[in-house]
């Protein structure tokens, strides 16, 4: 069985400074991963995916993730945080070649930027 | 290319009564999911339909059920409504090829209130 863990649940930063949220994953073969994020009443939007190609993929908004096998990690990040970027993130992994089908997802990330 | 539209958005129930929720995918798409997301929790997968058929179920019980329509669109029908049904409801539609399938792209959500 597949899983996601998504370390803290709430993460402050001001605005300008590094965005860092953490995604760990549990798979028995090699996963496919996304970033998601979702503003308040919306539903999901798309922000990256990494399917087995390079290890750090670029996505919407300036924000990018490493897969990292060795440490079962899909971190996503952003050199400057913009007040924009306010929102729920979530982390969500699915079996390979099944694209996003049956999403796992973490319990999401709620990311707060201070003026 | 239209996105997935979702109807209603908002909806209260009766605990006991039941509740159809429509989904239109996007334009070529053939796949179908269903997702319940509990407030502050992670989406979990309640169910996907392929050609008209049910291609994968999560841990719902069977008064979750669904329907796919030639043209893609899908219904989900729940029974016999629980307090804890109490969720926003998000679609998702994917193409599903040969070599696996492309990323899921959201509704806005129906947003079920059960009193």
């Amino acid at each position: 069985a597949q899983s996601v863990t998504q370390l803290g649940s709430h993460v402050s930063v001001s605005e300008g400074a590094l965005v860092l949220l953490r995604c760990n994953y549990s798979s028995s073969v090699p996963p496919y991963l996304f970033w998601y994020v979702q503003y308040p009443n919306q539903g999901l939007q798309l922000l990256l995916k990494y399917t087995s190609a390079a290890t750090l993929v670029k996505g919407i908004n300036g924000f990018e993730a490493e897969f990292k096998k060795s440490e079962t990690s899909f971190h996503l990040t952003k050199p400057s945080a913009h007040m924009s970027d306010a929102a729920e993130y979530f982390c969500a992994v699915s079996p390979p070649f099944q694209g996003a089908q049956k999403l796992v997802f973490g319990q999401g990330t709620r990311l707060t930027i201070n003026p | 290319e239209t996105g997935v539209t979702q109807s209603p958005t908002h909806l209260i129930k009766t605990r006991g009564q039941q509740v159809t929720l429509r989904c239109s995918s996007q334009s070529g798409h053939n796949t179908v999911s269903w997702y319940q997301q509990a407030l502050g929790q992670g989406p979990q997968f309640i169910f996907q339909y392929y050609r008209e058929e049910e291609n994968g179920r999560g841990n719902f019980p069977p008064r979750f059920s669904g329907l796919q329509f030639p043209n893609y669109s899908s219904e989900l029908n729940v029974n016999a409504l629980e307090l804890d049904d109490s969720a926003l409801y998000l679609c998702a539609s994917s193409l599903r090829l040969v070599q696996g399938s492309t990323e899921a792209f959201f509704g806005q959500g129906t947003r079920l209130t059960v009193v």
